[in-house]
């Protein structure tokens, strides 16, 4: 079946640690893209990639970083300098940047202690 | 930069009809999406307008207006599975990319 994982679903760290959140999709989507929900809110961007090897960053970029080696694969790290990194993180991908229709994983919930 | 605007929350009975309003501020205008989240799920997506009027999917439909920055979203015949969280988002082209900004979502409460 064709679609977009996050492990883990559930993360615990510790203040000052860097964490990666895996985010893995076989739709073959050229564009994906990295949120962040926090309770009552909307989503917000902090990455996106457009191709392999290319990304820009979003409204929320600092304290994160990502990386885009394989059409397949955007991780996302949350460094230890996002000052308040607890929250719900969503990756989607879509046919292109210029495809309306997002497809989303289930999302990693991070919470650090 | 964008920004949208949606009710904080909306309650109806099973079986009613609701709307869901949308307004919106952006650059570069390129369509309007709504998607559907159940609490501790992730956001799916419902429809998409990029031109004005209305278009229908099932129970669901989804109007534009480009010259008035507004858009809705309408349910109909309402169940309970319904209740959820619903989101509208824009995508902005700036500087060659086409930038996705959600609004910060509508709490849908159907009651039986």
């Amino acid at each position: 079946d064709g679609g977009i994982t996050q492990s883990p679903k559930y993360l615990f760290r510790k203040e000052g640690q860097n964490v990666t959140l895996s985010c893995e999709q076989n739709l073959n989507h050229d564009a994906m893209y990295w949120y962040r929900q926090d309770p009552g809110q909307g989503l917000r961007l902090i990455y996106y990639s457009q191709i392999v090897n290319d990304f820009q960053k979003g409204d929320i970029a600092e304290g994160y970083s990502v990386s885009r080696e394989k059409k397949e694969s955007f991780p996302l790290t949350v460094t230890s300098a996002q000052k308040n990194p607890t929250a719900f993180y969503l990756c989607a991908s879509s046919w292109g940047a210029t495809r309306n229709e997002q497809f989303f994983g289930p999302g990693t919930r991070l919470t650090v202690l | 930069g964008q920004s949208l605007e949606q009710p904080s929350e909306v309650t109806a009975v099973e079986g009613a009809i609701v709307q869901i309003n949308c307004t919106y501020q952006t650059s570069g205008f390129y369509g309007l999406s709504w998607y559907q989240q159940h609490d501790g799920g992730a956001p799916t997506f419902l429809s998409y307008n990029a031109l004005d009027g209305l278009e229908e999917t099932g129970r669901f439909s989804s109007f534009l207006s480009r010259s008035d920055s507004y858009g809705y979203l309408l349910l109909q015949e309402l169940q309970m599975k319904d209740s959820a969280s619903y989101f509208c988002a824009v995508r902005d082209r700036t500087g060659g990319s086409y930038i996705p900004t959600f609004g910060r979502g509508t709490s849908l409460i159907v009651h039986p």
